[in-house]
């Protein structure tokens, strides 16, 4: 079965320190890959996903994720952290091909910011 | 203009009791999903339906029934409610066609049961 891992449980940034979380996934064909955001007591947003075209794709809130076939990797930057980053992100996969678009979640980030 | 919305936000409710949680999206997709989210904020999905018809059914005890009136709507019952269950519950929503297709969440039921 497609899954991914989510390296490091929480990560604490300081305000306009970069954001790095990494995701690693395992499949031997390209997954479509997703990168979603939970606010506290909110559902998912969406920031941003890969579906096999632009290897490098930017989302919402200045995120970004660069997909790296070579280390099965996606992982999640944005250049200087803001205080409202502070969430849970979640890395997530549907495996290709599909036919239930079953989307499986990693463990989750959560991330703090730091004044 | 709440693309997915969920009723009720809270449940509290004791062991053995029955609850229903709804769900309604006004995007016109045609596949809705419920997750469950536990206290470790592992997110897992539970059921999904295409135009009213079932198409995931995830290792979840028959105690869990989902119903879809029609394609906007998703409904979960559960039956004799255990301690286990608590837990925040996710609908979704997306179109069905291409799996790379964002999916929608709606802001998640808080069940506690006590």
């Amino acid at each position: 079965a497609q899954s991914v891992t989510q390296l490091g449980s929480h990560v604490s940034v300081s305000e306009g320190a970069l954001v790095l979380l990494r995701c690693n996934y395992s499949s031997s064909v390209p997954p479509y890959l997703f990168w979603y955001v939970q606010y506290p007591n909110q559902g998912l947003q969406l920031l941003l996903k890969y579906t096999s075209a632009a290897t490098l794709v930017k989302g919402i809130n200045g995120f970004e994720a660069e997909f790296k076939k070579s280390e099965t990797s996606f992982h999640l930057t944005k250049p200087s952290a803001h205080m409202s980053d502070a969430a849970e992100y979640f890395c997530a996969v549907i495996r290709t091909p599909s036919n239930d678009y079953k989307l499986s979640f990693g463990a989750g980030t959560t991330v703090t910011v730091r004044a | 203009d709440t693309a997915v919305s969920q009723t009720p936000k809270y449940l509290v409710t004791q062991m053995g009791n029955d609850k229903s949680i709804k769900c309604e999206q006004n995007l016109g997709h045609d596949t809705m999903y419920w997750y469950k989210q536990d206290s470790k904020k592992f997110l897992k999905i539970m059921f999904s339906y295409n135009n009213k018809e079932l198409i995931i059914n995830e290792t979840v005890p028959n105690r869990f029934s989902p119903k879809s009136p029609d394609k906007a709507h998703l409904n979960l019952h559960i039956n004799s409610l255990e301690l286990g269950d608590s837990a925040v519950y996710f609908c979704a929503s997306s179109p069905w066609g291409t799996a790379g297709d964002e999916q929608f969440f709606g802001p998640g039921t808080r069940l506690t049961v006590l």
